[in-house]
């Protein structure tokens, strides 16, 4: 799977869109974009992925830039329980050979401030 | 909908102790994984689940470490002769079959269960 590079903390005031970034430019065609999150002493928390096109779901939106190097995962509104590490992973879109692992990196701590 | 289940919670056990973890999978979930977190550190795979077959264990770190699943659903993971450095977070994951369409579906996560090994 193609590496993603994260910073790895930002602040965000409560109410406010937070936009978190992901730099994935060694991506390949089949390849997709995941985020995932983990709220201290909880175990990870699936939020969106997306191919090429740009994502919204009821938690984030998620959007990938043209040349799918990099992608943005938008939280439009944060609230204090927004506050967590978040995860962007790179993952092929067919489990042939052992794609089904998940490889977490060192994520991204958001924390959201009243 | 209700999700994965872990249980127990905690577990605080004296090195050389047996221990069994469980994992309750969401309802229709075929696929079930096994990881876990050491302190400070990303997700380390242990063993996938296709139904009651496990096509890969080559996660598990040690011939102490083994895990089971019956009837499709809930899975045991068991560690023989604890040691000190089996401390971490065990979490269990579960998705959609993936082995048949070869469709890489999203996981979904329990809340672990702390392992303290003293």
């Amino acid at each position: 799977d193609a590496k993603t590079t994260q910073p790895p903390s930002m602040d965000c005031a409560e109410g406010r869109a937070a936009n978190l970034p992901c730099n994935h430019s060694t991506i390949s065609g089949n390849e997709y974009v995941y985020w995932y999150r983990q709220i201290h002493s909880q175990g990870p928390q699936y939020i969106i992925h997306g191919l090429k096109n740009n994502e919204t779901n009821e938690m984030a939106s998620l959007i990938i830039t043209e040349d799918r190097k990099s992608s943005t995962l938008i939280l439009p509104h944060a609230t204090l329980r927004d506050t967590a590490v978040y995860y962007c992973i790179v993952r092929a879109g067919n489990s042939g050979g052992s794609n089904y692992k998940l490889t977490f990196g060192k994520g991204t701590l958001l924390t959201v401030n009243p | 909908g209700a999700g994965v289940s872990q249980s127990p919670s905690n577990k605080v056990t004296e090195k050389g102790k047996d221990v069994e973890l469980r994992c309750d999978p969401i309802s229709g979930h075929t696929a079930l994984y096994w990881y876990r977190q050491s302190l400070g550190q990303g997700l380390e795979f242990l063993i996938y689940f296709q139904g009651n077959s496990a096509p890969d264990k080559s996660g598990l770190p040690s011939d102490r470490f083994s895990a089971e699943r019956t009837g499709g659903s809930v899975s045991t993971l068991t560690i023989q002769r604890t040691q000190q450095e089996d401390s971490a977070v065990y979490l269990c994951a579960s998705s959609l079959p993936t082995a048949s369409l070869r469709v890489n579906y999203e996981q979904y996560f329990g809340p672990g269960t702390r392992l303290t090994v003293t």
